[in-house]
């Protein structure tokens, strides 16, 4: 059965430091999103992703963040200088339209130090 | 931003109890989806939910869409200990970004 595939699983990096997050949606999904949860708090919707571009993002979504999907196959969340307040697991899910439902992937957690 | 409020919390209860998990709104919502996730995973959908007043089976789980789209519930029939995990419901707002309630814990003992 096809997954949405993250890596990597865990990323552990300094207060600063730039972290890349990679996603591997379902083959066949057009649309594409970030999701975080930080420890013991609900998950968050970061930003959504079509035809190259953000469809919506949220107020968590700032300047420090960018999205990317640099091939055909992987979606990257960027974080340029990262926080402490950005510890937290992020996942990527995709769906086949605005209309179907999201399959997530397992998540990756970042650790900032 | 829409809320979702799940209720209860926290859940424990005996191998083969019923319990219903409630997940509610004031507003309305395109489609509501419930999810499981496990401690240091991500979320698995179990169902997706879309026209008012629609009843989903999945074996022992019965999910319902309130006629006004605006709540949700999930009934589970004679729980077992496999059951046991964090359920989450999801109302997808206009553009499909969903809005997470904040879980409801079940723990079912043997």
């Amino acid at each position: 059965e096809p997954e949405v595939t993250q890596t990597p699983s865990h990323q552990v990096t300094q207060m600063g430091q730039e972290v890349i997050l990679r996603c591997v949606p379902i083959s066949n999904h057009l649309y594409f999103y970030w999701y975080r949860q930080i420890l013991g708090q609900k998950v968050e919707f970061l930003v959504s992703f079509y035809n190259n571009e953000i469809s919506e993002k949220s107020e968590i979504f700032d300047d420090q963040f960018s999205v990317e999907r640099p091939d055909g196959s992987n979606f990257t969340l960027k974080i340029r200088s990262t926080k402490l307040e950005d510890s937290a697991m992020y996942f990527c899910a995709s769906s086949e339209s605005t209309l179907n439902e999201q399959f997530f992937g397992p998540g990756t957690r970042l650790t900032v130090l | 931003t829409q809320l979702l409020e799940q209720s209860p919390q926290f859940l424990s209860i005996q191998e083969g109890e019923n319990l219903t998990v409630y997940c509610n709104s004031s507003s309305v919502f395109s489609s509501l989806q419930w999810y499981r996730q496990e401690p240091g995973e991500g979320p698995v959908l179990l169902v997706t939910v879309v026209t008012g007043g629609e009843v989903k089976k999945l074996k022992r789980l019965t999910f319902q869409f309130g006629d006004a789209r605006k709540d949700s519930s999930l009934h589970i029939t004679a729980a077992q200990p496999g059951d046991t995990g964090l359920y989450l419901c999801a109302g997808a707002e206009e553009g499909n970004k969903l809005v997470f309630g904040a879980g409801t814990i079940l723990r079912v003992k043997s």
